[in-house]
C-alpha cells in the first residue's frame, strides 16, 4: 500500500531563512501530488499540486515544490519564510493504481518561524 | 461560494451515545471523503463516497459507518463511540482533478 513520509515533524526557522521541506512516496505508479497548509486553529488548504508536466510547480505564496520521480519525492521549498508561514504542512498523494483507496497523506510537519 | 460544511464543529459526548457529523458540500462533486487527524498521524481517511449510494473503506474504517444518499451529503456515523475515537474530523469534497476541499473540522471529544 502507498505511504507517504515526511522527512521532518518539527523545523524552526527565523524569517527570511529559506525552506525545504522534504515528502517520500513508497509506490512508484501513476500519481498526482499536493501539497496542503494548516494554520493553527483551520482546516487544510491547498499550497500547490502536481499531476503531470513540468516537474517544478509553483503555489501560492510563493511556495514551489519539485517532484522527482526517480526519488519518489516531492520536496517543498521557499526561498524566504514570514512569520506567518508559521503552520503545519502536509504532503499527499493519490495513487491511481488503487484509486480512491489511496489518497494518502503524510504524517504533517510543524513549521514554526521566529520574528 | 464554493464550500464544504459541517455540524457540529465541538462535540463532547460519553462512551456509547449514537452521534452523527454531519458534511454538506455545495459544488456538485462526486467523490467525498472523510478523515480523522491525529497529533503525529497527519490524516487517515476513514471511509470515502465515489458516488450516490457508493461507499468503501478508508484506511480506519472500524467504528464508524456512512451513508450518501444524495450527492451534497455524506454524514459520518458512531454508532457508539469509544474514547479511542476523540480526534479532528475532517469531510473533504474532492474535484474532478483530484484536489480536496476540506470543512472546517469536527472536534470530538468521547469520555
Amino acid at each position: 500500500a502507498q505511504s507517504v513520509s515526511q522527512h521532518n515533524h518539527h523545523v524552526i526557522l527565523s524569517e527570511a531563512a529559506s525552506l525545504e521541506l522534504g515528502c517520500n512516496y513508497s509506490y512508484g505508479g501513476t500519481v498526482n501530488l499536493f501539497w496542503y497548509v494548516q494554520y493553527p486553529g483551520q482546516h487544510l488548504q491547498l499550497l500547490l499540486k502536481y499531476f503531470s508536466g513540468d516537474p517544478l510547480v509553483k503555489g501560492i505564496k510563493g511556495f514551489e515544490a519539485e517532484f522527482i520521480k526517480s526519488k519518489f519525492s516531492f520536496n517543498l521549498r521557499k526561498p524566504s519564510v514570514q512569520w506567518s508561514d508559521t503552520a503545519e504542512y502536509f504532503c499527499a498523494v493519490i495513487d491511481f493504481d488503487n484509486y480512491g483507496q489511496n489518497f494518502v497523506f503524510g504524517p504533517g510537519t510543524r513549521l514554526s518561524v521566529l520574528p | 461560494e464554493a464550500q464544504v460544511t459541517q455540524n457540529p464543529r465541538y462535540l463532547i459526548t460519553v462512551t456509547g451515545k449514537k452521534l452523527t457529523v454531519t458534511c454538506s458540500q455545495n459544488m456538485n462533486h462526486e467523490y467525498m471523503s472523510w478523515y480523522r487527524q491525529d497529533p503525529g498521524l497527519g490524516l487517515r481517511q476513514i471511509y470515502y463516497s465515489m458516488n450516490v449510494e457508493v461507499t468503501d473503506k478508508g484506511d480506519v474504517p472500524e467504528g464508524y459507518k456512512v451513508s450518501r444518499k444524495e450527492k451534497r451529503n455524506f454524514p459520518l456515523i458512531l454508532e457508539s463511540p469509544s474514547p479511542n475515537q476523540t480526534s479532528l474530523y475532517f469531510c473533504a469534497s474532492i474535484a474532478s482533478d483530484n484536489e480536496q476541499f476540506f470543512g472546517p473540522g469536527t472536534r470530538l471529544t468521547v469520555l
